[in-house]
């Protein structure tokens, strides 16, 4: 079946500082890669996506690229600021019906 | 702006009880899920429907059933609630096609006590 792998919480980091969290995937056949992010109390909403190898997804400063060889869709940000702690969920979907499956989350803290 | 809607923000029910937790979008949106989730674990998926009276296991049945009688509206049921299943419960729904975004409700936070 299929499987998300994303790097374990919590990450702590200063303002402004370089963000990296790890995504690997196993699917059956060829998913679609998801980044979801849950602010504090809230839902989750989708933070960026991508459909093809190779496509960049990107919004509010965070990018992932989508690596079929390694099958990775890691998650970054050049400068991260406190407004995005929150904790940050890959995912992936596929088949004709597109059910999601999701990584554990990984909480991000950012302090002053 | 899509909205999913659950019926509950917070619930506390007794071991035993049959519990339903509502779950309503406005999108006109094929599929919906419900996942619970919890600490470590991330989002594990209950069931999900893809059509009105149409059902598909996920990863965690057991103890649960669902029921979609309307398209806007997809319901979960715990039979008998226990203890194990005290969880935050996440709806969500999304449109039939590669790569669509799933909206989730604020999500169902379940004691049972």
């Amino acid at each position: 079946g299929n499987s998300v792998t994303q790097m374990e919480g919590p990450v702590t980091l200063s303002e402004e500082a370089f963000l990296t969290i790890n995504c690997t995937y196993t699917a059956t056949g060829y998913p679609s890669l998801f980044w979801y992010v849950q602010y504090p109390g809230e839902g989750l909403q989708l933070l960026l996506k991508a459909t093809k190898a190779d496509d960049k997804g990107s919004n509010k400063g965070f990018e992932a690229t989508y690596r079929k060889e390694t099958t990775s869709f890691h998650l970054e940000k050049g400068s991260v600021q406190v407004s995005d702690s929150a904790v940050y969920f890959c995912a992936l979907s596929e088949g004709g019906y597109q059910k999601v499956t999701f990584g554990t989350g990984t909480k991000l803290q950012v302090i002053p | 702006d899509v909205k999913v809607t659950q019926s509950s923000r917070y619930l506390v029910k007794r071991t035993g009880e049959k519990v339903f937790l509502e779950c309503v979008q406005d999108m006109d949106h094929e599929n919906m899920f419900w996942y619970r989730q919890d600490p470590g674990l991330g989002l594990r998926l209950i069931y999900f429907s893809y059509d009105v009276k149409m059902k598909e296991k996920g990863d965690i049945p057991e103890g649960y059933s669902v029921s979609r009688e309307k398209k806007e509206r997809f319901s979960l049921i715990l039979e008998s609630a226990s203890t194990n299943q005290t969880s935050m419960y996440l709806c969500a729904s999304s449109f039939v096609g590669r790569g669509t975004e799933a909206f989730f409700g604020q999500g169902t936070r379940l004691t049972v006590v």
